[in-house]
């Protein structure tokens, strides 16, 4: 079946402005991560959703950052403000509830802030 | 706090060589533990995984085993192809209830023919 996808697949902009990026899961998949990949740091958790119940946002980096997963499918996690520090590759993980840990993992967003 | 450290690249082989990535490991509890690869152009993909102590994950001619004394898990394989060339990551997740994952810096791998 089809895997986690991702869009854009690139996306520059400038500093200041906001940014949307969207993510669709694997159909039926309940568990839904937002990851970082970036040249200094490395992967880095952002943000779990499971289900209906309160996101996990322990890794997002400073309150510009939000996400929200409507429905229990297609996520979108929301940069506003952008920095230059932000730019990075932005990848979205899913999991179903009876396969502890195996993540499957969209191509990623490259961002580009100028 | 959970921590994985694995060997800083690039590592430069010939086809047919032998492989090592070296990987250790902070958690609390029984982490599950992972070997991911990323390919040029493309995304994370599993490439193996161990869920308790002593298990061995194998894939693709890859190989680790989870070693709770040595707290390791390095990835081997023992004739390298020009098509293993990628960047590996080590992860691992400790439960609780989000599976998050933590991972390694990353190693890329260049096999030459």
């Amino acid at each position: 079946g089809a895997g986690v996808s991702q869009s854009p697949s690139n996306k520059v902009t400038e500093k200041g402005k906001d940014v949307e990026l969207r993510c669709d899961p694997i159909s039926g998949h309940t568990a839904l991560y937002w990851y970082r990949q970036s040249l200094g740091q490395g992967l880095e958790f952002l943000i779990y959703f499971q289900g209906n119940s309160a996101p996990d946002k322990s890794g997002l980096p400073s309150d510009r950052f939000s996400a929200e997963r409507t429905g229990g499918s297609v996520s979108t996690l929301t940069i506003q403000r952008t920095q230059q520090e932000d730019s990075a590759v932005y990848l979205c993980a899913s999991r179903s509830s009876g396969r502890a840990g195996e993540q499957f993992f969209g191509p990623g967003t490259r961002l580009t802030v100028l | 706090g959970n921590s994985v450290t694995q060997m800083e690249g690039p590592v430069t082989l010939s086809e047919e060589a032998f492989l090592t990535i070296n990987c250790t490991y902070t958690a609390t509890g029984y982490p599950s533990l992972f070997w991911y690869v990323q390919y040029p152009g493309e995304g994370l993909q599993l490439l193996l995984k161990a869920t308790k102590a002593d298990d061995k994950g194998s894939n693709k001619g890859f190989e680790a085993t989870y070693r709770k004394e040595t707290t390791s898990f390095h990835l081997e394989k023992g004739s390298v192809q020009v098509s293993d060339s990628a960047v590996y990551f080590c992860a691992l997740n400790s439960g609780g209830s989000n599976y998050k994952l933590t991972f390694g810096k990353g190693t890329l791998l260049t096999v030459n023919p």
